[in-house]
């Protein structure tokens, strides 16, 4: 079975503080995926990257960016938190052959 | 208007058949898909249909398109109260990077 894991289920951070939110993915899979989720509005794509080293923005890339030095792992960062990125963050990956995305439990993250 | 719109919140009574509506407006649309999300977890890809089929069924679920319409159900029968989740639907593009669009999600409350 495929397995993405991420570093935290919770996260607790002040504002201004810089937040590293990591995601690891045992499948070789070339994609992954960040994303946030918020009540009312899905899912909504922050960043991918289709390769190491690669990264593309998504839909709200404003005040996050990441790193993929290693093909399994993909990490989110906050460079200075804000409150209005308390959220829940979902990883996720893909083969470059398939459809289907798989998703880690997700990291909700609040921002005091 | 949103790519695409799905209802926010659907309640039904434990054995009754759940049907689950989402509206797409990308002609090009080529997968479809319908994500499960449980409490606390991630999400979970539930069933998908090509845009080349009307009809797909897989033990209790049954996906309907109307590529006329760009119109998407998922239809849960004999729903039980396992089946309480928020449920995605979800469109990929000809020509794109297979990057799915979601919609708001579709919480499903079952009762006894």
């Amino acid at each position: 079975d495929v397995k993405v894991t991420q570093s935290s289920r919770y996260l607790v951070k002040r504002t201004g503080e810089k937040v590293f939110l990591e995601c690891v993915q045992d499948m070789d899979h070339e994609n992954m995926f960040w994303y946030r989720q918020d009540p009312g509005l899905g899912l909504r794509l922050i960043y991918f990257s289709y390769d190491v080293k690669m990264k593309e923005k998504g839909d709200i890339p404003e005040g996050y960016s990441v790193s993929r030095e290693k093909k399994e792992r993909f990490s989110l960062i906050l460079e200075s938190a804000s409150t209005n990125q308390t959220s829940m963050y979902l990883c996720a990956s893909r083969s470059g052959q398939s459809y289907e995305q798989y998703f880690g439990p997700g990291t909700r993250l609040t921002v005091t | 208007g949103e790519d695409v719109e799905q209802s926010l919140f659907l309640s039904v009574r434990e054995g009754d058949s759940s049907v689950i509506n989402c509206t797409y407006t990308d002609s090009s649309s080529t997968y479809l898909y319908w994500y499960k999300q449980e409490p606390g977890a991630g999400l979970q890809l539930l069933t998908y249909i090509f845009s080349n089929m009307d009809m797909k069924q897989d033990q209790r679920l049954t996906v309907l398109l109307n590529k006329k319409d760009k119109h998407l159900s998922l239809r849960i029968a004999d729903t039980q109260t396992g089946d309480s989740a928020i449920y995605f639907c979800a469109e990929t593009r000809k020509g794109g990077s297979y990057i799915p669009t979601f919609g708001r999600g579709t919480s499903l409350i079952v009762h006894p």
